[in-house]
This record gives C-alpha cells, sequence and structure tokens, in this order.
C-alpha cells in the first residue's frame, strides 16, 4: 500500500467550475501538507502549504487538512483554463526533508 | 536568471551506455534533491544531499552515482543505462518555510532532463 493515494484521473471541467482534488495517507508522523502544479513538460511548483490541521485559504484556492481522518484536500473556485496542469499533493514529517509525492491528478479546464 | 537548472534538456541515448545529468542552483540553497517522475506522473525522491553530504539514499540501482562538488551543484551520472530508466529526472532544492517552529522545506523544481533509453 502507498503511503499516499492520489486518484490520477484524468479530471475535465468546464471553466467556472470548482473542482475539488484530493489525497489520503496512511503516515501519522506527516505533519507537513502541500500541493504542487505541475504544467506539461515543467517542473513542480509549490502551490500551498499547511502545517497540521486546518483551512488555508490563497485567491482561489483552498487547502484542507484533516489529521483525524488523515485526508487533505484543494479547491479551486471559478477554475480557469489557465488550471489546466498535473496537481500533486506531497508531505513530510517535522523536521524532515523526504517528501513523500501523490500520483498527481491530471486536471483539465475547459473554456 | 533560472533558480534551478538542468543539462540537457532532453536525452536519447542507447541501452548499456553511461550518461550524466547536471543540476545547479543559484538559490543559495543547502540542500538537493534528484527525483524521478515515471510515464505515470509519480515523483520519487532518489536522493538529497545537504552541503555535499549524502542524506537520503532512497533504494536505487547502484548504477546511480550522485556527485555534489559543491553545495550548488548535484550531477547524476547513469552507468549502463536500461530501458526501464526511461523517465523524467528532476532537480530540486529547498528553503526552510519562514516562520514555522521547525521547518519544512519548500522544494524548488528544475524543468526536468527527459532521458529516452533505446
Amino acid at each position: 500500500q502507498k503511503e499516499v493515494e492520489q486518484d490520477p484521473g484524468p479530471l475535465s471541467v468546464p471553466e467556472g467550475a470548482i473542482v475539488s482534488l484530493n489525497c489520503t495517507y496512511s503516515n501519522s508522523a506527516f505533519q507537513y501538507f502541500m500541493w504542487y502544479r505541475q504544467y506539461s513538460r515543467k517542473g513542480p511548483e509549490l502551490l500551498m502549504y499547511t502545517y497540521s490541521s486546518g483551512n488555508k485559504e490563497d485567491g482561489r484556492f483552498t487547502a484542507q487538512v484533516d489529521k483525524s481522518s488523515k485526508y487533505i484536500s484543494l479547491f479551486i473556485r471559478d477554475s480557469q483554463p489557465s488550471d489546466s496542469a498535473t496537481y500533486l499533493c506531497a508531505m513530510t514529517g517535522i523536521g524532515g526533508s523526504r517528501l513523500t509525492f501523490g500520483e498527481g491528478t491530471q486536471l483539465t479546464v475547459n473554456p | 536568471d533560472t533558480a534551478v537548472s538542468q543539462t540537457p534538456k532532453y536525452l536519447v541515448t542507447q541501452m548499456g551506455n553511461d550518461k550524466s545529468i547536471k543540476c545547479e542552483q543559484n538559490l543559495g540553497h543547502d540542500t538537493m534533491y534528484w527525483y524521478k517522475q515515471d510515464s505515470k506522473k509519480f515523483l520519487k525522491i532518489m536522493f538529497s544531499y545537504n552541503n555535499k553530504e549524502l542524506i537520503i539514499n532512497e533504494t536505487v540501482p547502484n548504477r546511480f552515482s550522485p556527485k555534489s562538488p559543491d553545495k550548488a551543484h548535484l550531477n547524476l551520472h547513469i552507468n549502463s543505462l536500461e530501458l526501464g530508466d526511461s523517465a523524467v529526472y528532476f532537480c530540486a532544492s529547498s528553503l526552510p518555510i519562514p516562520g514555522l517552529r521547525e521547518a519544512h522545506n519548500e522544494q524548488f523544481f528544475g524543468p526536468g532532463t527527459r532521458l529516452t533509453v533505446l
């Protein structure tokens, strides 16, 4: 069983839709939770991070962490064609530099 | 101007050859990484160096050997290439996220090197 599970999609939505991306994990030691966005033929770039449980909002993006359920989510409001990319969740423990990634979800937002 | 750069961007080679990929970061970070991303986009860490010292060495065949001449460079040498080595290889470097008591490291990725072994 993988430490981090993420539905690879692909996910296709119309412009303006609310997108929900999710990951589950099994390692209780994970404390930092991140979402990376990767455009086609580019390297991943950090989109959002949260520490422990809770919500974090940044513009149209909201990250949620529920440690009791070992479940994290990324919501994208008013999705745009420019949001089309692969979204990878990643997590690590305290003091750790080793990131464990999910498989990535490929998102397409259609104009 | 690029923060993390890799060369070459594309590498096509025959099975059995030896090849190297170079990585450089100009961010002043202490820690650098090599990741392998397979065709299903799964990103897996291979190695990590902190200040030229190896700190993470995942279960990777001995044919893969990282070398860090200084903390701004981390190169990856691959001997006796096999078909299964075909993938995109990403270099990354890291910076602690400010404001967190026990900082995790935000990682900055290079553009990737697409290796195809024929």
